[in-house]
């Protein structure tokens, strides 16, 4: 089965530079959620889209934006980025919750490996 | 905002030994009670999930079990083995599906 696909796997930036993340949903998902994840820490939710309108924000920094665009696809844009930011990024999708009358999975991608120099 | 606990944070068990990881949440408006498994490095996959209508869910070696009044709910792994160590987090979303996770049970089994 399709899975949520994200890139780059990994990047290696320096401080103040700017980077894009990439998430490509499974096929039919229109909800997609955005999550930092440090070492040995749980993912911390930063933002959400559910047809390409934001659904929720949470610890997403200002330096942070992110769209969801007509092909459902989303992309993280993180600017001046500093030594804090490295971490794993992961996107993860699910079929929007105002379809249905319950939660639905969230499936994770294998996540981006963003190293700050 | 949801807050949720979970402990213990580091278990380890023998193999064919039951495992028992157990959480609580803070926001009763919680109506939806993930489990996720992350291996090192990997993503978080889901193992299984509960709904706040329901007491009890089983799948093969794991059940779940949801106390709403109490706000518990716990993961059960039965004869485990070496390949269910990794990290397990519990979790807990309502409305749009804004997931608050815990800080994770490192479990390993020892063979």
């Amino acid at each position: 089965a399709a899975g949520v696909i994200q890139s780059p796997r990994h990047l290696i930036k320096e401080k103040r530079e700017t980077a894009t993340l990439k998430c490509y949903p499974i096929p039919r998902h229109d909800t997609v959620y955005w999550y930092q994840q440090g070492p040995g820490q749980d993912p911390q939710f930063l933002i959400s889209f559910y047809e390409k309108m934001q659904s929720d924000k949470g610890s997403i920094p200002d330096r942070f934006s992110a769209q969801q665009f007509s092909d459902y696809h989303s992309e993280l844009n993180m600017s001046s980025l500093e030594l804090g930011d490295s971490a794993l990024y992961f996107c993860a999708s699910s079929l929007g919750c105002r379809l249905y009358s319950s939660n639905q999975p969230q499936h994770f991608g294998d996540g981006t490996r963003l190293s700050i120099l | 905002g949801e807050n949720v606990e979970q402990h213990p944070s580091t278990l380890s068990v023998q193999e064919g030994d039951s495992a028992v990881i157990k959480c609580t949440y803070s926001d009763s408006a919680s109506n939806y009670f993930p489990w996720y498994k992350q291996e090192l490095g990997k993503r978080p996959q889901l193992i299984i999930d509960i709904r706040s209508n329901v007491g009890e869910k089983k799948d093969q070696r794991i059940a779940v079990t949801l106390n709403k009044t109490a706000k518990h709910f716990s993961l059960h792994i039965t004869e485990t083995q070496p390949e269910d160590s990794a990290v397990y987090f519990c979790a807990a979303t309502w409305g749009y599906q804004k997931v608050t996770f815990g800080i994770g049970t490192k479990l390993q089994v020892i063979p």
